[in-house]
């Protein structure tokens, strides 16, 4: 059974800094892993897909990495905004099994 | 292009009681999915569903019940409502397991008391 968890569980930062979120699983037969933002009361927005044979994808400020074999994906956040506050998740397909989600704050 | 819809978006439910939570998407898709998401936690698939007439249970499918007659639409069934239900539910769809965006619903809010 595919066990997901993501650290930190939350984290504040002040405007501007680089930061990193985690995410690891324990089976490494995943077809593909994404990574979600929530904002509070809503749903979830899709921020990157990668698929099982890559390694990385980039949009704008966001670059997410896949390494099967340690069993980790993390999320690189650039110069981090106000307005990037929000819950992160990852989640694993084939069922989609989403990890329990880092809450970020950041401060201006 | 409305994407997935979900409704009700709040409802309070009576301990016993039953209902649907009504979930439609415009895209096509094959596969759908429902989730349940409790106050500071991840999420939960309850049901999904690989195309029209196949549904197959998630990690939390006691309490529940789906169907599936149209491309479109997945309904999600509570019957006799329980405290435990009170949550957060959310559809969601895609064209696929692989390589493929699943995209969201905004949420059901559901309470019982």
């Amino acid at each position: 059974k595919q066990e997901v968890t993501q650290i930190p569980a939350a984290l504040s930062v002040p405007e501007g800094e680089n930061l990193v979120l985690n995410c690891s699983f324990t089976d490494s037969a995943i077809y593909n892993l994404q990574w979600f933002r929530q904002d509070p009361g809503k749903g979830l927005t899709s921020l990157l897909l990668i698929q099982s044979s890559q390694r990385e994808q980039t949009s704008g400020r966001l670059n997410a990495s896949l390494d099967k074999s340690s069993g980790r994906s993390t999320l690189y956040i650039a110069a981090s905004q106000p307005g990037d506050s929000a819950t992160y998740l990852c989640a694993f397909y084939d069922k989609v099994i989403f990890g329990p989600g880092t809450s970020l704050s950041v401060i201006p | 292009n409305a994407g997935v819809t979900q409704t009700p978006k709040f409802r309070i439910l009576k301990i016993g009681q039953s209902m649907t939570l009504q979930c439609t998407q415009d895209m096509n898709h094959n596969y759908m999915y429902w989730y349940r998401q409790d106050p500071g936690m991840g999420l939960k698939l309850i049901y999904y569903s690989v195309g029209a007439g196949i549904t197959d249970k998630g990690e939390v499918p006691n309490g529940y019940n789906v169907s599936r007659s149209t491309t479109e639409d997945f309904p999600l069934r509570l019957e006799l409502a329980a405290p435990s239900q009170t949550s957060v539910y959310f559809c969601a769809s895609s064209q696929g397991f692989s390589g493929n965006t699943i995209y969201f619903g905004e949420g059901s809010w559901l309470t019982v008391v």
